[in-house]
């Protein structure tokens, strides 16, 4: 069935350091992938998003590009802050459902 | 905030009992997604509604259910509990029947914390 994978955490960086989270896929056909950030105590909130393949998703400094040849979305940002620290999920749609599937999440920590 | 509304936050109960939670989703979303997130499993799909009616089940076991009112705010009814039911419960909403488009998002509420002792 689809699934996401992600990197496993936790991630600690020092800030202004630059951020990868590696988010990889199996799915049939052409599904929407997204990155959904949960800050500590807060519900999901929707991060980016692409919809197809080459789609560069961005929004506050982070970016993923939708890279079918590799299946991969993985998440980037150049500086980051104290404030990005929180939990990041990456997910796709798919499945038999219709819903969206999510990774395991990976835990960013930066350190001022 | 937002704009779904979950309650209770938290929850602590005993085994064997039964709990309902409850979820407002946003202004004009007629879909609603029903999450447990737990430490070990991570994030898990346990049941869609649709203007209220069932669309989609996941890994959503016997003893939970759930239902869609006329107003669309949903519960999900969780009964008989056990130690392994403690876990936080993310109720989300959307407006159309499917998210296979990304236009369509879900946004998430803030959870209940369910703890079983």
């Amino acid at each position: 069935g689809d699934s996401v994978t992600q990197m496993e955490g936790p991630v600690t960086l020092s800030e202004e350091a630059f951020l990868t989270i590696n988010c990889t896929y199996t799915a049939t056909g052409y599904p929407s992938l997204f990155w959904y950030v949960q800050y500590p105590g807060e519900g999901l909130q929707l991060l980016l998003k692409a919809t197809k393949a080459d789609d560069k998703g961005s929004n506050k400094g982070f970016e993923a590009t939708y890279r079918k040849e590799t299946t991969s979305f993985h998440l980037e940002k150049g500086s980051v802050q104290v404030s990005d620290s929180a939990v990041y999920f990456c997910a796709l749609t798919g499945g038999s459902q219709g819903n969206l599937i999510f990774g395991k999440g990976t835990k960013l920590s930066v350190k001022p | 905030d937002s704009g779904v509304t979950q309650t209770p936050k938290h929850l602590i109960t005993a085994t064997g009992q039964r709990v309902t939670l409850r979820c407002s989703p946003r202004s004009g979303d007629l879909s609603v997604y029903w999450y447990q997130q737990s430490l070990d499993q991570g994030l898990q799909f346990l049941i869609h509604y649709y203007n209220g009616e069932e669309r989609a089940k996941g890994n959503i076991l016997e003893r939970f259910s759930a239902q869609q009112f006329p107003d669309l705010h949903s519960e999900l009814n969780l009964s008989s509990l056990e130690l392994g039911d403690s876990a936080l419960y993310f109720c989300a909403s959307s407006y159309a029947i499917e998210i296979n488009s990304g236009a369509n998002v879900l946004t998430f509420g803030a959870g209940s914390r369910l703890t079983v002792l």
